[in-house]
């Protein structure tokens, strides 16, 4: 069975600064990683995904993502946020051809000025 | 290209009765798949449908239902509705060509109250 941990329910920043939202994943398989993020009242967006291949994955809005199949991580990271990125961000996981996906409980970014 | 559409996005529902939730798939896609989104249960796969046929069916009760038409718009039933039901319930497909790793997108969701 497939679990996924996202260690901090909210993570407060300041504007500008660096921000890691942290993912770690447990699955007795290989399995398909991936970031969504839910803007107030709106559904979720893709941000990147892992399938296969560099570990290191970028995504859109300038966020990017590592995989680290030794720690089971697939930490999110963004050099410099804005007050727009303020956000829930939902690390995901799949496995096989399924279209059945495992979510974390979810991070709440919240981007001060 | 429209996204994926669901309707409503919101409605009040009084204990015991049903509801019936709709969406439409980005086109071309053939997999629908639903989940339910509470504060305390957090993100939860409901099922998946492709080519009319339920292939995926997570853990909850007889009472949530659904179905794929041929044209893959979806519709999910909950009968004899709980407060507990209460919920953002968002649809999502997938082009799904067989490849592994595919991706999902998502509606915006129909807020559910149970009252």
């Amino acid at each position: 069975a497939q679990s996924v941990t996202q260690l901090d329910s909210q993570v407060p920043v300041f504007e500008e600064a660096p921000v890691e939202l942290r993912c770690n994943y447990s699955s007795s398989v290989s399995v398909y990683l991936f970031w969504y993020v839910q803007y107030p009242n709106q559904g979720l967006q893709l941000l990147l995904k892992y399938l296969s291949g560099s570990t290191l994955v970028k995504g859109i809005n300038g966020f990017e993502a590592e995989f680290n199949k030794s720690q089971t991580s697939f930490h999110l990271r963004k050099p410099s946020v804005h007050i727009s990125d303020t956000a829930e961000y939902f690390c995901a996981v799949s496995r096989n051809n399924f279209n059945k996906f495992y979510f974390g409980s979810g991070t709440k970014l919240n981007v001060k000025p | 290209k429209a996204g994926v559409t669901q309707t409503p996005r919101y409605l009040i529902k009084t204990r015991g009765q049903q509801v019936t939730l709709s969406c439409s798939p980005i086109s071309g896609h053939r997999s629908v798949s639903w989940y339910q989104q509470t504060p305390g249960q957090g993100l939860q796969f409901l099922f998946e449908y492709f080519s009319e046929t339920q292939r995926n069916k997570g853990n909850f009760p007889g009472r949530f239902s659904g179905r794929q038409f041929s044209n893959s718009r979806s519709e999910m039933n909950v009968s004899t509705l709980e407060l507990g039901d209460s919920a953002l319930y968002l649809c999502a497909s997938s082009p799904d060509r067989g490849s592994p790793g595919n991706t999902i997108y998502f509606g915006e969701g129909s807020w559910l109250t149970v009252v």
